[in-house]
């Protein structure tokens, strides 16, 4: 079975630009669950999605928004970037509040 | 508010050492515990789960402890490889399914 899968891997953008990110869960699993992640923060809780509506919501500005698909693939939008919005960004699968499954994750850079 | 907090920071040992690394937490009602390692730039990666009943759990060279009424848990790392070299990231979970994360334990191991 294929893990979560998550493109780009990594990608650079300049101040005031908006970025999407893609994540491919584990065939079956239909909860997806988004994480930034930066150097001695650990990992911060963005949002999930469950079945196609967002379940749970991290505290993060509205200019991060996410959206899941039919098929349980997520999207993640950041607008107008901003500097400290450099991170690795995690997607996370599970098939409902069980164990998650991590995706390799991108490296986005902000200059 | 639940937390989960980690000792120590970073660590280094020499290839061939044990370690073993600390999780108190704070987190109610308590559902389970699970170690994730992450090697840099990369997903974290499920180690062990622990639900409140179980008090040792073991994969490979890596043998967690769970004490729920202290609310601790820590994670030995026997004989350690160069490989082992990651970071280590203890997660809580409550009834809900929410997770709190600590941020994690950088272990180095050098020859």
């Amino acid at each position: 079975k294929a893990g979560v899968t998550q493109t780009p891997r990594y990608l650079i953008k300049t101040r005031g630009q908006q970025v999407t990110l893609s994540c491919s869960p584990i065939s079956g699993h239909r909860s997806v669950s988004w994480y930034q992640q930066t150097p001695g923060q650990g990992l911060q809780f963005l949002f999930e999605y469950f079945s196609e509506t967002q379940r749970n919501k991290g505290n993060f500005p509205g200019r991060f928004s996410g959206r899941q698909f039919s098929n349980s693939r997520s999207e993640m939008n950041v607008s107008t970037l901003e500097l400290g919005d450099s991170a690795l960004y995690l997607c996370a699968s599970s098939w409902d509040t069980d164990e998650q499954f991590f995706g390799p994750g991108t490296r986005l850079t902000v200059l | 508010k639940n937390q989960v907090e980690q000792s120590p920071q970073s660590l280094i040992i020499l290839e061939g050492k044990n370690c073993t690394l600390q999780c108190n937490y704070t987190v109610s009602p308590f559902s389970n515990l699970r170690w994730y390692k992450q090697d840099t730039g990369r997903g974290p990666v499920s180690l062990t789960i622990m639900t409140f009943s179980e008090n040792t759990k073991s994969n490979g060279r890596y043998t967690a402890t769970l004490d729920a009424d202290t609310k601790q848990s820590s994670l030995h790392i026997t004989a350690s490889q160069l490989s082992d070299s990651a970071s280590y990231i203890c997660v809580v979970s409550d009834s809900a399914g929410k997770l709190t994360f600590g941020t994690g334990t950088r272990l180095q191991v050098t020859l």
